[in-house]
């Protein structure tokens, strides 16, 4: 596609169940970013992934985050027994090497009840 | 120290006046400057970078660079009601060239 898909837009999940948010890439770019912003809050750096390197966990606020990524593809972000702080936009951004500028996805809009 | 720093603003300008939003760095070593745009309910936009001192142009913005104070400049030339959004900066973390590290952003507010 032309720039940074992520599912779902919306999602409101009740205290305590799992979620998974998924982001696509723009095609090409070699690393990927998450991060969440709270309501009127900047953006809190979680994971990052570079190609087939170890990815860069040191952003994740506590075990129940996890994020995997399929080489240069999909990305998935888990979080296990939402919690209602979790609640927050979750931002994706693929990154153009060349320049290292980031390109954002729509974001994922995440309530917890 | 904090490894960029924006004025949080908010910051309100005139319709049709220069908007100046300005950010500071602590490492010397960066090498590349991002300016993003984020509308209130939307995901960053970039909108300029700059990786030599001096200006940038394009459009009604100019990005500036000053490597030896370590600030790096967006000026908004004619500015209108459609720039009202939050500004962040952003550059590599400890000269990492790939992963960047956001200031906080500067709300700017356009009065018409």
């Amino acid at each position: 596609g032309a720039g940074v898909s992520q599912s779902p837009s919306n999602k409101v999940t009740e205290k305590g169940k799992d979620v998974e948010l998924r982001c696509d890439p723009i095609s090409g770019h070699t690393a990927l970013y998450w991060y969440r912003q709270r309501l009127g809050q900047g953006l809190e750096f979680l994971i990052y992934f570079q190609g087939n390197s170890a990815p860069d966990k040191s952003g994740l606020p506590s075990d129940r985050f996890s994020a995997e990524r399929t080489g240069e593809s999909v990305s998935t972000l888990t979080i296990q027994r939402t919690q209602q702080e979790d609640s927050a936009v979750y931002l994706c951004a693929s990154i153009f090497h060349r320049y290292n500028a980031q390109y954002f996805g729509q974001g994922t809009r995440l309530t917890v009840t | 120290q904090k490894e960029v720093e924006q004025n949080s603003g908010p910051l309100s300008v005139p319709e049709g006046a220069i908007a100046s939003l300005n950010c500071t760095y602590s490492d010397r070593g960066s090498q590349s400057f991002f300016w993003y745009r984020q509308y209130s309910g939307k995901s960053p936009e970039l909108i300029m970078f700059i990786y030599s001192n001096g200006d940038k142009e394009d459009g009604r913005f100019t990005a500036q660079l000053n490597k030896a104070s370590q600030y790096v400049s967006l000026l908004i030339r004619d500015s209108q009601p459609s720039d009202s959004a939050t500004y962040l900066c952003a550059l590599p973390w400890r000269s990492v060239n790939e992963k960047l590290t956001f200031g906080t952003g500067t709300r700017l507010t356009i009065i018409p």
